[in-house]
């Protein structure tokens, strides 16, 4: 099984700063990594795919990076709706799809 | 645009066998060459993928649940159905269902997931 860490646990920053998550896979997953956004109380929302893709309707400030085994989401600007949990997950080597624990990015 | 909704009942007996459906809408569940995906999320926790379901009947299912998990499907309805057998307290989560696939511009991604159900919690105890 390939086991997914995300860092940091917590990231705290103040609108229009600069958000860097980061993801290591514990071997490599090539490029077959995706991002989701999830906000209390919803389901899980694609952000980026294969990496670096961004899917349907996800707005420019978002961008994926990586590959191998050390992967990173970034977030331009933080706008107020942008403070959520992100989980990224693996595609590469399944069953079983898996997904890293989670960075909550939360206000300053 | 497809939509998912889960339903079933919302606490479970420990011992006992949790069942849930998926019901897909705006589109049927045996066009694309997609899988269904059952997930689940402890409270506060992260997101456990348990199996899923090609519309064949083929299915994959998470290691570490697989002696416990069947997922099953039913065209005529469009729906697609978890049993997860001999429940624990550890078993308590939101359970989604969702379509594996995320297609986009001609080209589709399997194992990615763009269409989630809004979840239902079951909750073991008795």
């Amino acid at each position: 099984e390939i086991v997914l860490t995300q860092s940091p646990a917590t990231l705290s920053l103040s609108p229009g700063e600069r958000a860097t998550l980061s993801c290591r896979a514990s071997q490599s997953v090539s490029s077959y990594l995706a991002w989701y956004q999830q906000k209390p109380g919803q389901a899980p929302r694609l952000l980026i795919y294969d990496a670096s893709n961004r899917a349907t309707g996800i707005p420019a400030r978002f961008s994926g990076s990586g590959s191998g085994t050390d992967f990173t989401l970034t977030i331009s600007s933080l706008e107020p709706e942008d403070f959520a949990v992100y989980y990224c997950q693996q595609r590469s080597n399944w069953p079983p799809l898996t997904f890293g624990q989670g960075t909550r990015l939360e206000i300053k | 645009q497809v939509q998912l909704q889960e339903s079933g009942p919302g606490l479970v007996k420990p011992s006992q066998t949790l069942s849930l459906t998926c019901t897909v809408s705006g589109g049927s569940i045996s066009s694309g060459s997609y899988y269904w995906s059952w997930i689940r999320q402890p409270a506060g926790k992260g997101l456990e993928w348990i199996g899923h379901i090609y519309t064949s009947g083929s299915t994959n299912y998470n290691p570490s649940l697989k002696s416990r998990v069947t997922i099953s499907v039913d065209t005529s309805k469009n729906q697609f159905s978890l049993k997860l057998s001999s429940v624990t307290a550890a078993d308590t989560a939101v359970y989604y269902c969702a379509r594996d696939g995320y297609c986009s511009g001609g080209s589709c991604y399997s194992q990615y997931f763009q269409h989630w159900g809004q979840g239902t919690l079951v909750t073991v105890s008795s």
